[in-house]
């Protein structure tokens, strides 16, 4: 079936330090990739997106390429900041109308 | 771009009573609603999907009777809570679709039953 794997945290990095979440998954059919943000006490919010394979999708400076051949969608950031503390998840759908399949969450602090 | 309200954003509420939560697509029409539950620290699972006007269909484990799923209107989606217990505490969220521009998320609802 389809599933995501995620790279568990949690993850505590200093301010300007290089992020990398990784993300695997695996889908019957053609799944367009997420990555969505859940600030503290908030919802969740997309983040990027990419819907085929070698799209690279980018947002506030964070990036995620699909990969189709390593069926992984890692999250990247050059440079965090302390206001990226949040919980970043990693999601697949395969058809629009479906249903999200969603990593457990990769929980990040950053430190000034 | 499109918004998904969801009210309340907390709630507490005593053991044994009921509580709903409602789930609106303020601009865009939701022929499709997800809700989903995470419990602390975990990520979040498909409770259940509701079409408008059909009965909505529950994942394997979840009690359709304790969570009632209402999809009145295409701008409409309210789950409630029946004869809420201490472990029915949990982040409630909605998400809702058109079929067509994507899926929205609401901010969800912390339900913490005393």
């Amino acid at each position: 079936g389809d599933s995501v794997t995620q790279m568990e945290g949690p993850v505590t990095l200093s301010e300007e330090a290089f992020l990398t979440i990784n993300c695997t998954y695996t889908a019957t059919g053609y799944p367009s990739l997420f990555w969505y943000v859940q600030y503290p006490g908030e919802g969740l919010q997309l983040l990027l997106k990419a819907t085929k394979a070698d799209d690279k999708g980018s947002n506030k400076g964070f990036e995620a390429t699909y990969r189709k051949e390593t069926t992984s969608f890692h999250l990247e950031k050059g440079s965090v900041q302390v206001s990226d503390s949040a919980v970043y998840f990693c999601a697949l759908s395969v058809n629009t109308g479906n249903q999200f399949y969603f990593g457990t969450g990769t929980s990040l602090t950053v430190i000034p | 771009g499109a918004v998904v309200s969801q009210h309340p954003s907390r709630v507490i509420c005593k053991s044994g009573t009921s509580v709903k939560i409602e789930c609106r697509s303020l601009d865009f029409q939701a022929t499709t609603m997800f809700w989903y539950r995470q419990f602390p620290k975990q990520s979040l699972m498909l409770m259940a999907t509701s079409n408008e006007g059909s009965k909505a269909t529950y994942e394997q484990g979840v009690e359709k009777d304790k969570f009632l799923i209402n999809h009145a209107s295409l701008t409409l989606s309210t789950l409630t809570v029946t004869s809420a217990h201490p472990e029915d505490s949990s982040f409630y969220i909605c998400s809702a679709t058109d079929n067509h521009y994507g899926y929205t998320f609401g901010s969800g609802t912390r339900l913490t039953v005393v």
